[in-house]
């Protein structure tokens, strides 16, 4: 079956230290993954999304990501937090092709960050 | 729209009761999904729609549960006696749908509307 794990359910870092979030997937394929961001009261904002081609990618805010296909993950980072950056973390799958995403999305990491 | 609205942000009722959820998407957005977030559970996807028409109902719970989208634009999703369990933030999606484009249009999100069963 599909799924998608986020060990961490909450973490907490200091503003500046670096920031590392794991996801792991499962999936028949190699899939098409994303991660968003959700802060409070507000929907969520796709950060960044891989589909092919190299494995490591950027997104918006400073974040990035890496594809590992061995590994079945796809772990987003941030040099340095900023405390703006508190709020939770979505990492999501979706199926090759088909013109639409049908996400199935990891169960959220919190983030809190320390002044 | 400048991006997609949900309402009521908040609605509260009774057991037993029927609840209206209304999705706005962005204009000329095709595709539009719904999804429930509960606590702790994560995002679960519901319902597809392409169009007017939902090729993909398979996470819809219960037959308590449907969703209708007209004139390709604005969508409700309808919970028939509510129940404390369909207590969750429902959020819907809207993107352009890229029909043979790998990976489909990146989904946006609205703020979604917290549903709470009393």
């Amino acid at each position: 079956a599909q799924s998608v794990t986020q060990p961490d359910i909450h973490i907490t870092v200091s503003e500046g230290a670096s920031l590392e979030l794991r996801c792991n997937y499962s999936y028949g394929a190699t899939p098409y993954l994303f991660w968003y961001v959700q802060s409070p009261g507000q929907g969520l904002q796709l950060l960044l999304k891989y589909f092919s081609g190299d494995t490591l990618v950027q997104g918006i805010k400073g974040f990035e990501a890496e594809f590992k296909r061995s590994q079945s993950s796809f772990n987003l980072r941030k040099p340095s937090v900023h405390w703006s950056d508190a709020a939770e973390y979505f990492c999501a799958v979706g199926p090759l092709g088909g013109g639409y995403n049908k996400l199935i999305f990891g169960a959220g990491t919190r983030l809190a960050v320390h002044p | 729209g400048a991006g997609v609205s949900q309402s009521p942000s908040n609605k509260v009722t009774e057991k037993g009761k029927d609840v209206e959820l209304r999705c706005d998407p962005i204009s000329g957005h095709t595709a539009l999904y719904w999804y429930r977030q509960s606590l702790g559970q994560g995002l679960e996807f519901l319902i597809y729609f392409q169009g007017n028409s939902a090729p993909d109902k398979s996470g819809l719970p219960s037959d308590r549960f449907s969703a209708e989208r007209t004139g390709g634009s604005v969508s409700t999703l309808t919970i028939q006696r509510t129940q404390q369990e369909d207590s969750a933030v429902y959020l819907c999606a809207s993107s352009l749908s890229l029909a043979g484009a790998r990976g489909g249009g990146e989904q946006f999100f609205g703020p979604g509307t917290r549903l709470t069963v009393l």
